[in-house]
């Protein structure tokens, strides 16, 4: 496509439901990078994959969060017994590149909100 | 890892007046320090970078500067328009190529 697209854009569930969040990057990109944006902060870290592998995961906040990209492309976000806490938008991002420097392209995000 | 500081969270300046960010950075390794411009309800997007072997880059109204002894870096925009408000974040790549970003600053220009 022609941007990284992420699904779904909303997303309401109830406290202690699973939850998966998906992201498409940019056909090529290598890089692949989650992240959390609370209302009125910096997207803060979760985990960046380069290919198929999690090349930094010490983002993830807990072990309910789990994140994969089994043919380095598509990625998918799971969150275990969501909590109220866990309320953001999920952002999503890639690159051409993980090595050096390089842009990276952010989706709409994915907004989650737990009851 | 790396911390990102930035300052100030807020910046009201009148329309036409300069408006300055400033971030400092914790990893001495940090090697790529982009600025992204956030409008609200949408996604981060690009406005300039600059990478670790340059002081200094300038796009149009836009212009960033780095000092990497003290491991500081400003955005600096010039002729302030209403469409230059927006929350603006920094952020620093390290080695390892993760990328931390700033808490933002909410820019506002008053026509």
């Amino acid at each position: 496509g022609a941007g990284v697209s992420q699904t779904p854009s909303n997303k309401v569930t109830e406290k202690g439901k699973y939850v998966e969040l998906r992201c498409d990057p940019i056909s090529g990109h290598t890089a692949l990078y989650w992240y959390r944006q609370s209302l009125g902060q910096g997207p803060e870290f979760l985990i960046y994959f380069q290919g198929t592998g999690a090349a930094d995961d010490s983002g993830l906040p807990n072990d309910r969060f789990f994140a994969v990209r089994p043919e380095g492309s598509v990625s998918t976000l799971k969150i275990q017994r969501t909590e109220r806490g866990d309320s953001a938008v999920y952002l999503c991002a890639s690159s051409p590149t993980g090595a050096g420097t390089g842009e990276l392209f952010f989706g709409e995000g994915s907004r989650l909100t737990v009851l | 890892g790396e911390n990102v500081e930035q300052h100030p969270s807020t910046l009201s300046v009148q329309e036409g007046d300069s408006a300055v960010i400033k971030c400092t950075y914790s990893d001495s390794a940090s090697n790529y320090f982009p600025w992204y411009k956030q409008e609200l309800g949408k996604r981060p997007q690009l406005i300039i970078d600059i990478r670790s072997n340059v002081g200094e880059k300038k796009d149009q109204r836009i212009a960033v500067t780095l000092n990497k002894t003290a491991k500081h870096f400003s955005l600096h925009i010039t002729e302030t328009q209403p469409e230059d408000s927006a929350v603006y974040f920094c952020a620093a790549k390290t080695g390892a190529n993760n990328l931390f970003f700033g808490t933002g600053t909410r820019l506002t220009v008053i026509p």
